[in-house]
């Protein structure tokens, strides 16, 4: 079965710092790996998704991740983060080709300190 | 182009009472989502549609959860009879299956709670 670790269930950050969101998954097959973001009650929206290729992702918001197959980590990283990045980050991964069920993470609550 | 449409946005209800919502998927996406997320938890997999069909529904409680996506368009998950334990957020997603994985799109979710 395929699972999905966010390693820290809080993340406090000054403003204009840099962060990075840990994201560990499970799996003896190929994956896609997406994160998401969900703003207070919002549903979620895509910031980027790994299918293929390249292993540096970049998204939405400045954001980007880094497909670690070794590691089985896609952490997502920020340069510089503003007041507006306060949300929860869910990490999710889709197991083998075809296979369109999404398992998400429990989230990470990103705070930006001012 | 519209987003996933859900309505109601909040509901809340007394235990034993029988509660639905509703999902408007984006136009021509054939495979749809319901997940139930729970305070500070992740969104959990309910039940999956391709088109009418649904194709995994492991982790939906058959004894007072039930859905339908009539026409494979719109959906309906209803409860009954709702339980304390079922209070949370239930959202609804839908994408175009085609070549490769694609992206599910969210909607704003239901806010449930049983009192």
């Amino acid at each position: 079965a395929q699972s999905v670790t966010q390693l820290d269930s809080q993340v406090p950050v000054f403003e204009e710092a840099p962060v990075e969101l840990r994201c560990n998954y499970s799996s003896s097959v190929s994956v896609y790996l997406f994160w998401y973001v969900q703003y207070p009650n919002q549903g979620l929206q895509l910031l980027l998704k790994y299918l293929s290729g390249s292993t540096l992702v970049k998204g939405i918001n400045g954001f980007e991740a880094e497909f670690n197959k070794s590691q089985t980590s896609f952490h997502l990283r920020k340069p510089s983060v503003h007041i507006s990045d306060t949300a929860e980050y869910f990490c999710a991964v889709i197991q083998g080709f075809g296979n369109e069920k999404l398992t998400f993470g429990t989230g990470t609550r990103l705070t930006i300190i001012p | 182009e519209a987003g996933v449409v859900q309505s109601p946005r909040y509901k809340i209800i007394e235990k034993k009472q029988p509660v639905a919502f509703w999902c408007n998927p984006i136009s021509g996406h054939n495979t749809l989502y319901w997940y139930r997320q729970n305070l500070g938890q992740g969104p959990e997999l309910l039940i999956r549609y391709e088109n009418e069909e649904a194709v995994d529904d492991s982790q939906l409680p058959k004894d007072r959860f039930s859905a339908e996506r009539l026409k494979g368009v719109d959906s309906t998950l209803k409860i009954q009879p709702a339980e304390l334990g079922d209070s949370a957020v239930y959202l609804c997603a839908s994408s175009r299956r085609g070549e490769g994985t694609t992206e599910a799109f969210f909607g704003q979710g239901t806010r449930l709670t049983v009192v």
